[in-house]
């Protein structure tokens, strides 16, 4: 069964910073090129980043071009999203997604900018 | 970037009435390669998305047969034959030909 648990949400100050993780299993995580995807409270789905399979292509949504960064390690079947400079326009669940067709979620972690 | 505009927002359905939501894009999501992508998500209150409806009319695995997709070009149908009481949530359609990805505003499936 393909899975993904995300973590590193947080309370956090506007200005810092935050690396969020997903573990993935289920599917040869090398070859599926993968997302993040946020919704801030009460909203509807933003995408925010996407990353090819080898970690050699990389995407980012306008709003968050050298903010954030989106990585992998293959060995570890895990993706993450180093964010800096948090605005409080960050404040989001923030999900990562199988393939930039976004076929399968995980649950999210919530990441909350405020002072 | 291209617009993805959904309608209604708000829809009120009998149990066992059928529902549709419309899905406009700003631009053709017809690929060279002969695709169109364009996807469907639900989401049901406090859960994840789920995708449900691939390339327009392909429904993922699992997923009720009640549920169908339709459309071409710039315009696109989600239908539930017979809404039943575990569809209420906000459904969302998604276009994948150009970066960004982008989401329509969603559309919240409720029972009246």
């Amino acid at each position: 069964e393909v899975q993904m648990l995300e973590s590193g949400g947080d309370l956090i100050q506007p200005g810092g910073s935050l690396r969020l993780s997903c573990a993935a299993s289920g599917f040869t995580f090398s070859s599926s090129a993968m997302s993040w995807v946020r919704q801030a409270p009460g909203k509807g789905l933003e995408w925010v980043s996407s990353i090819s399979g080898s970690g050699d292509s990389t995407y980012y949504t306008d709003s968050v071009k050298g903010r954030f960064t989106i990585s992998r390690d293959n060995s570890k079947n895990t993706l993450y999203l180093q964010i800096n400079s948090l605005g409080v326009e960050d404040t989001a669940i923030y999900y990562c997604a199988k393939t930039t067709a976004f076929d399968v979620w995980g649950q999210g972690t919530m990441v909350t900018v405020s002072s | 970037d291209v617009v993805m505009t959904q309608s209604p927002l708000s829809l009120p359905v009998t149990l066992g009435q059928p529902a549709s939501i419309s899905c406009r894009s700003s631009q053709s999501l017809v690929h060279s390669d002969g695709n169109t992508y364009l996807n469907w998500y639900q989401q049901r209150p406090g859960q994840s998305p789920r995708r449900l409806i691939y390339k327009v009319s392909n429904r993922d695995s699992g997923v009720p047969d009640r549920f169908s997709g339709s459309g071409s070009g710039t315009e696109f149908t989600l239908k539930i034959s017979r809404v039943e009481a575990e569809d209420v949530g906000v459904y969302y359609c998604m276009q994948y030909i150009n970066w960004p990805r982008t989401f329509g505003q969603g559309t919240k499936v409720e029972i009246k």
